[in-house]
């Protein structure tokens, strides 16, 4: 059974640090994983989009790394600022063709 | 284009009612899933709808049943509600079924008394 989990569970950093986010897996038979934003109250943002054959993808200031033989995913950012505070969560697609959410680690910048 | 739109965005039901939720994905989009979102649980994954067929479904009790139209608008419905089934219920459509990127809605905030 595939399960998620993310370390740190919350993190605070000074405005301008740069940052790295966890995401482990049990499960390496992966189709793809997802990294999303989540602001209080709202939807999740989708920030980068991992296939199984791929090692990275970057979009500005985000940069994520997929392990698969390890089980993790590492999602750096880079020079943060307060409008990156937010929830990120993790989400891999199984072979099942199940998607199966982490826990999420709440992230605070402070100006 | 438009994104994911849910309604209604904010829900009150007592114990034993019924609800219905709705979800309209981007124009195109063919796959629509829910999830429901609990401090407890985290998110977890309700089902998933491709082309009007339920094509996976998560481990939750057959009172949560959805269906999809033709215009790929999906329905969520939860029965005989629950204190428990208080929760965030998000919706994610994406081009095809598969490995492809999710996009979400706002949700649905329901809260039963």
């Amino acid at each position: 059974k595939q399960e998620v989990t993310q370390i740190p569970a919350a993190l605070s950093v000074p405005e301008g640090e740069n940052l790295v986010l966890n995401c482990s897996f049990t499960d390496s038979a992966i189709y793809n994983l997802q990294w999303f934003r989540q602001d209080p109250g709202k939807g999740l943002t989708s920030l980068l989009l991992i296939q199984s054959s791929q090692r990275e993808q970057t979009s500005g200031r985000l940069n994520a790394s997929l392990d698969k033989s390890s089980g993790r995913s590492t999602l750096y950012i880079a020079a943060s600022q307060p409008g990156d505070s937010a929830t990120y969560l993790c989400a891999v697609k199984t072979s099942y063709d199940k998607v199966i959410f982490g826990p999420g680690t709440s992230l605070s910048v402070i100006p | 284009k438009a994104g994911v739109t849910q309604t209604p965005r904010y829900l009150i039901k007592t114990r034993g009612q019924q609800v219905t939720l709705s979800c309209s994905p981007i124009s195109g989009h063919r796959s629509v899933s829910w999830y429901q979102q609990t401090p407890g649980q985290g998110l977890q994954f309700l089902f998933e709808y491709f082309s009007e067929t339920q094509r996976n479904k998560g481990n939750f009790p057959g009172r949560f049943s959805g269906r999809q139209f033709s215009n790929s608008r999906s329905e969520m419905n939860v029965s005989t509600l629950e204190l428990g089934d208080s929760a965030l219920y998000l919706c994610a459509s994406s081009s095809r079924a598969g490995s492809n990127e999710q996009f979400f809605g706002p949700g649905t905030r329901l809260t039963v008394l």
